[in-house]
């Protein structure tokens, strides 16, 4: 199975927003409730951040949302902060205890 | 806190094997599904293989499947992944992730930080 589709960057200034899309399909977005998404800064655990689409994990700021549309997903960044530059990425429950992830999207806070 | 360390990566020739663990601590091992995920370089994070807290049901990416086994040892709050007829594209740092759930929910709620994997001749 391919991976999500993501944009491989985005950028913004602090204090501004950005979204990050997520394209699936209908054997992975489309048909389950269950996506999450990751921060990731090089050379450091991935963050689980969102899950069920659009919660937030105890500690995750409100400043990270989430939202889906049909088999695309989106998370959002308001009040950019320096501290958000990393890598994104979307993950879908894909069946049979799988799951599948985006190929992610590096975020520059310029 | 919940703590994730993997050990055992390294540098190995095409079609050896190498096993890598997961030592685990700060939560109750036994009740967690469990997960390893790798990124090869430069590129994203890619799902390997998950297995539930009973150690009984395993599943992989079909790249791996046949070559890597996943097992537990609950009884040591350890994971670990057995890699077999290694490739030079598995090359990549190997991350084991926690469950949010006894199964598989789809959720990775904590991480470790990763142990790299260079296969190489």
């Amino acid at each position: 199975q391919s991976a999500l589709t993501q944009p491989a960057s985005v950028s913004g200034s602090p204090g501004q927003s950005i979204t990050i899309s997520c394209d699936g399909t209908s054997s992975d977005i489309g048909s389950y409730n269950i996506v999450s998404w990751y921060q990731h800064h090089p050379g450091r655990a991935p963050k689980f951040i969102i899950y069920e689409v659009n919660k937030r994990p105890s500690g995750v700021s409100d400043r990270f949302s989430g939202s889906r549309s049909g088999t695309t997903a989106s998370l959002t960044i308001s009040d950019l902060q320096a501290e958000d530059e990393a890598h994104y990425y979307c993950c879908s429950y894909a069946g049979t205890s799988t799951v599948i992830f985006g190929g992610g999207t590096k975020l520059t806070v310029l | 806190q919940v703590q994730l360390v993997e050990s055992g990566g390294g540098v190995v020739q095409p079609g050896r094997s190498l096993r890598l663990s997961c030592v685990a601590s700060g939560f109750s091992f036994s009740n967690y599904g469990m997960h390893w995920v790798r990124q090869a370089p430069g590129k994203g994070l890619e799902w390997v293989a998950v297995i539930w807290y009973d150690g009984i049901t395993k599943y992989f990416i079909d790249s791996v499947e046949g070559r890597f086994t996943i097992s537990r040892d609950n009884a040591k709050h350890t994971l670990f992944l057995q890699m077999d007829s290694l490739r030079v594209d598995d090359t990549a740092v190997y991350y084991c992730a926690r469950d949010s759930d006894v199964g598989a929910s789809g959720y990775l709620d904590n991480w470790g930080q990763g142990s790299l994997v260079t296969v190489s001749s």
